[in-house]
């Protein structure tokens, strides 16, 4: 069974750093493309970052860009977002999500973890 | 980015409607659109990719079409299992989510 578990979320003060984390079992974790999206309290959801399945690329959203770094360790199955500069408004629950086989969607999401900016 | 707009924001229907969301896409992203059902404290889940390819086990009363910039979502026969909210996604460059169409019951 395919299973994506966050952790690493909490409440952070303006200005503050968080690594969130997502265990991956169930699948051959190096051969997929991960995300995080992420989703504001009551809003709508917001791609975040992307990492190939080698780690070798990544892309971010403009709202992330240089602020937040997503990185794998393939050999632990693991899937990371690390969050320095924190705003207010990056308060969400946070999602990792792994792509379909052929990359058409994400047909597999963990159940998010909350971060909480906030002084 | 590609800005994804989704109609209406809120659906009000009854089960055994026919409902269908429209999602435009503000350049050509071809059939790179998938939609997906969300539930209340739960994280989404995916349902149509391709714009029109069901995921499997997802019943056969949703279905997809569309392509290039406009696409809709249709639900024949709601079920009260249905009411959620949904949202499509392209996935050409990067990804990018439409702001969500909520299905309450009438």
């Amino acid at each position: 069974e395919v299973q994506l578990v966050e952790s690493g979320g909490g409440l952070v003060q303006p200005g503050g750093s968080l690594r969130l984390s997502c265990a991956a079992s169930g699948f051959t974790f190096s051969i997929y493309w991960m995300h995080w999206v992420r989703q504001a309290p009551g809003k709508g959801l917001v791609w975040v970052s992307r990492i190939i399945g080698d780690g070798s690329s990544t892309t971010s959203a403009d709202a992330v860009r240089g602020r937040f770094t997503i990185s794998r360790d393939n050999a632990k199955n693991m899937l990371y977002l690390q969050m320095n500069s924190l705003r207010v408004e990056d308060t969400a629950v946070y999602y990792c999500a792994r792509d379909r086989d052929g990359g058409d969607g994400y047909n597999a999401w963990g159940q998010g973890t909350l971060v909480t900016v906030s002084s | 980015d590609i800005p994804m707009t989704q109609s209406p924001s809120t659906l009000s229907a009854s089960v055994g409607d026919r409902v269908t969301i429209t999602c435009r896409a503000s350049q050509s992203i071809s059939i790179l659109l998938a939609w997906y059902q969300q539930k209340r404290g739960k994280p989404p889940k995916l349902l149509i990719y391709k714009a029109s390819t069901l995921e499997s086990g997802v019943p056969s009363r949703f279905s997809g079409s569309g392509s290039g910039t406009e696409f809709t979502l249709t639900i024949a026969g709601l079920q009260p299992d249905d009411f959620a909210t949904y949202y499509c996604q392209q996935y050409k460059t990067y990804s990018s989510f439409g702001q969500g169409t909520k299905v309450e019951i009438k």
